[in-house]
């Protein structure tokens, strides 16, 4: 089983503040890792997908980056609708398997 | 608009049985693949099964493997779950997910949840 590894668990922000978060998978799995948005009391919302590709709709300020174990989340200039809990996932091999989560909180 | 809709979920004995039902809509269901993926309470998801577009092919964690069953009826655009033998740590709230491919991929478009508690 892939092991994905998530730091930091819990990061306070300021509003235009830049946000990183980064995820480590146990072993090389390419470019297969997602990255997903958990708001209270919502499902999980697709955020990015295959390390970097962007997702129509989402805003520009959130990329990502990394391939093989090492991975980036970056939220540009940070903004109060962005606190949320974020998730990476791999898919690269069953079963299928996600990071433990970074919680964004805003100052 | 693609719509997820879970439903069956509730408070179930351990050792007991419960069937999820996902009604999907606003895409072509027989050529994706589903997934079930669960949230324990405070925890982050955690995949459960996967079943392929034409409904041949599934997948199932250890965690869950014998005990439930993953199948759809394109006709119907539903999904389902079928878990039996529940045990207490099978409490969580139970999404069905899209998927982007094949068999397993990146999970495109969530439904809203349902939970399902185990106790006695």
């Amino acid at each position: 089983e892939i092991v994905l590894t998530q730091s930091p668990d819990f990061q306070s922000v300021t509003p235009k503040e830049k946000v990183t978060i980064t995820c480590r998978a146990s072993q090389s799995i390419g470019s297969s890792l997602h990255w997903y948005q958990q708001k209270p009391d919502q499902s999980p919302k697709l955020l990015i997908r295959y390390a970097s590709q962007s997702i129509s709709g989402v805003p520009s300020r959130f990329s990502g980056s990394g391939s093989g174990t090492d991975f980036t989340l970056t939220i540009n200039s940070l903004e109060a609708a962005d606190a949320a809990t974020y998730y990476c996932h791999q898919s690269s091999s069953l079963p299928l398997t996600f990071g433990g989560g970074t919680k964004v909180e805003i100052k | 608009e693609v719509q997820l809709v879970e439903s069956g979920g509730g408070l179930v004995r351990p050792g007991g049985s419960l069937r999820l039902s996902c009604a999907a809509s606003g895409f072509i269901f027989s050529n994706y693949a589903m997934n079930w993926v669960r949230q324990a309470p405070g925890k982050g998801p955690e995949w459960v099964s996967a079943i392929s577009g034409s409904g041949g092919t599934t997948y199932y964690a250890d965690s869950v493997k014998g005990r439930f069953t993953i199948s759809r009826d394109n006709s119907k655009t539903a999904l389902y779950l079928q878990m039996n033998s529940l045990r207490a740590d099978d409490t969580a709230i139970y999404y069905c997910a899209k998927v982007d491919a094949p068999y397993w991929g990146e999970f495109d478009y969530w439904g809203q949840g349902t939970l399902v508690t185990v106790s006695s």
